[in-house]
């Protein structure tokens, strides 16, 4: 158990809807991170938040966006979602900066849009 | 983020040893090497993390010559449950991001 939750596990929508994947860092983690990995693709880095704010941008769409609260959980909001938006989101915490890549990633949501 | 250069693939055997080598010419002085693990439909798993020399865990070694341009994990007495994507990283001071590369996909035969 790496202390990172992602809620839901899995979820299905339609074409055009708009869904938001939670993320609930380790204790202590001030930063979170979103990635995106596609079927046999890849973990593409969407954005980063540290301690609220947002750090670093990925090749994030303009459809999605991302805000982390004040008690450090974030939320990935994904809207006109698209086939080719189904994937695996993961979410990861922890220490990296100043040349430390150490990150701990959650279980990761399985969005199929239908 | 240090660009990083790893072999697309490899195969071996259940009680081998393996060694995936890492290239990272480009790495800057405070760049820390660290190694994920990423099964099928999971969040990649952080298995090592070093600077210099040598670092063992109870999963893995990581070695690292003097001048740091490259690294080498090593899995000993691999098994099948081994078989999984490897991703080598390097870190940036100025950056905070973590980007993956295509990592090595490790395929352990029976």
């Amino acid at each position: 158990d790496s202390g990172v939750t992602q809620t839901p596990k899995h979820l299905i929508t339609a074409t055009g809807q708009r869904v938001t994947l939670r993320c609930s860092p380790r204790s202590g983690d001030l930063s979170v991170y979103w990635y995106q990995q596609s079927l046999d693709q890849g973990l593409q880095f969407l954005i980063q938040y540290y301690n609220g704010e947002e750090r670093a941008k990925g090749n994030i769409l303009e459809r999605f966006s991302a805000q982390q609260f004040p008690d450090l959980h974030s939320e990935l909001n994904l809207s006109s979602l698209e086939l080719g938006d189904s994937a695996l989101y993961f979410c990861a915490s922890g220490r990296v900066g100043g040349g430390n890549t150490e990150a701990f990633f959650g279980q990761g949501t399985r969005l199929t849009v239908v | 983020l240090a660009k990083t250069t790893q072999p697309i693939s490899m195969d071996s055997y259940e009680g081998q040893e393996v060694n995936i080598t890492c290239s990272h010419n480009n790495i800057a002085t405070n760049d820390y090497i660290t190694w994920y693990q990423q099964f099928p439909s999971q969040g990649p798993r952080f298995i090592i993390q070093g600077y210099k020399t040598k670092v063992t865990n109870e999963v893995a070694s990581l070695f690292i010559p003097a001048d740091r341009k490259s690294s080498t994990l090593s899995l000993p007495r691999v098994s099948l449950s081994d078989t999984a994507v490897y991703y080598c990283l390097v870190g940036e001071e100025r950056d905070d991001k973590i980007i993956f590369g295509k990592g090595t996909r490790l395929h352990i035969l029976p």
